[in-house]
């Protein structure tokens, strides 16, 4: 089942800062976050494993909260190259499955 | 460079044609992945494969095949029986596991004529 992902479409003015989440109905082992420029292809930004843990680089950080099957991505002072497309993309705990569902996206528009 | 290479970057297609879209990876991984992404949609899986001569069909698998021969490669033929296959392809693949990041070719597009 797809996970949902919040909002829609984002506009942010450079320095601002966004959070998009995504939610899925059923357990998880992990979510992956991936950007994807028009055009291009989706770029890996990384992975939460069960447990909460918080992981992040630079400016771009993202949380687990697998008791509520719920992942949030956090961008702190944007920058124009944060402008894409940004899926969130959910792996299930069936035995020697390891394939990703995707939600449909979270569109942020970063403008100066 | 390691990487996925994906052709051709364009592609048409007349109607009741099939046409065979290309994915080669020097990434040594095992596992590879179809997506087909249509605005708004995301990212949905048409087939994957975690091994050499073996696949399995993901969430829209009708009106495509696949074939795994060999380890770097893993090409799509869209049929003539999938009715709407105007759409983004991209090719993945990753390590088999949990928690493994998937590495994306830069996808076709395909259109009908």
């Amino acid at each position: 089942q797809q996970p949902v992902q919040s909002p829609q479409a984002v506009i942010l003015r450079e320095g601002e800062d966004a959070v998009i989440n995504c939610s899925s109905s059923k357990a998880l082992y992990s979510v992956h976050w991936y950007r994807q420029k028009h055009g291009e292809a989706p770029v890996f930004l990384m992975i939460l494993l069960k447990g909460g843990e918080q992981k992040g680089h630079e400016k771009i950080s993202a949380s687990f909260n697998e008791k509520k099957q719920q992942s949030s991505l956090y961008l702190t002072a944007s920058q124009l190259s944060y402008s894409g497309t940004y899926f969130c993309g959910t792996e299930k705990p069936e035995a020697g499955s390891y394939q990703l569902t995707f939600g449909k996206g979270t569109k942020l528009s970063v403008i100066p | 460079d390691g990487g996925i290479t994906q052709s051709p970057k364009y592609l048409f297609r007349k109607e009741g044609q099939n046409v065979t879209l290309s994915c080669e990876q020097n990434l040594n991984h095992d596992a590879m992945y179809w997506y087909r992404q249509d605005p708004g949609q995301g990212l949905r899986l048409i087939y994957y494969s975690q091994i050499v001569n073996d696949f399995q069909k993901g969430d829209i698998a009708e009106g495509y095949s696949v074939s795994r021969e060999k380890k770097e490669s893993f090409p799509l033929t869209v049929t003539s029986a999938q009715k709407n296959p105007t759409a983004f392809y991209l090719c993945a693949s990753s390590w088999t596991g949990v928690g493994q990041p998937q590495h994306f070719g830069d996808g076709t597009r395909l259109s009908i004529l």
